[in-house]
């Protein structure tokens, strides 16, 4: 079976510091991981993902994770916060076999708040 | 291009009664996914479409839930009998075709509350 699980249900940084959202997958098999971004009143937006290619993956505006098989993690950092990156992120998973193809296993999530 | 749009985008209803949402994919994808998001918590996996077909239907809570996918485009899902429990964010999503490396674009949502 696939789970998420995001530590932290809410992380409060200032504007122009790192952010760093944590994820911790479990699989039994290689998993394909993913972060969401939600912010109110929109649908969910892929922010990147890792299909087995290079460990650290950019997505979109700024962020990137990095996949470590040995801690069965895929953080999401972004350098330096800026206050339009308040939003809830959700990691995800999904597996290429004993499941429905392209199903999403979701975490809790995490709102992100930036101070200014 | 117009991305995957959801109606009602607000559904309030009473227990017991039936609703219907609707999801309108991207034009041209072939798979169609519903989640359910509570309050408080992620989205949750109810049903799988490929083409017209319901592909998975495992997360669908009981047999008050039901979705369909006639034409292989749009998408209901039905609830009957509706609990309070059943109050929630449903959320659709589609993708070209059923991979795991195919981005799922996601809809609003349609936030349902049950008085």
């Amino acid at each position: 079976a696939q789970s998420v699980t995001q530590l932290g249900s809410h992380v409060s940084v200032s504007e122009g510091a790192l952010v760093l959202l944590r994820c911790n997958y479990s699989s039994s098999v290689p998993p394909y991981l993913f972060w969401y971004v939600q912010y109110p009143n929109q649908g969910l937006q892929l922010l990147l993902k890792y299909t087995s290619a290079a460990t650290l993956v950019k997505g979109i505006n700024g962020f990137e994770a990095e996949f470590k098989k040995s801690e069965t993690s895929f953080h999401l950092t972004k350098p330096s916060a800026h206050m339009s990156d308040a939003a809830e992120y959700f990691c995800a998973v999904s597996v290429s076999r004993g499941s429905t193809l392209g199903r999403l296993y979701f975490g809790r999530g995490t709102q992100l708040t930036v101070w200014p | 291009g117009a991305g995957v749009s959801q109606t009602p985008s607000n559904k309030v209803t009473e227990k017991g009664k039936y609703v219907e949402l609707r999801c309108d994919p991207i034009s041209g994808h072939t798979a169609l996914y519903w989640y359910r998001q509570s309050l408080g918590q992620g989205p949750e996996f109810l049903i799988y479409f490929q083409g017209t077909g319901a592909a998975d239907d495992s997360g669908l809570p009981n047999d008050r839930f039901f979705a369909v996918r006639p034409e292989g485009s749009v998408s209901t899902l039905k609830i009957q009998r509706t609990e309070r429990g059943d109050s929630a964010v449903y959320l659709c999503a589609s993708s070209l075709a059923p991979s795991v490396t195919d981005t799922q674009y996601f809809g609003p949502g349609t936030r349902l509350t049950v008085l």
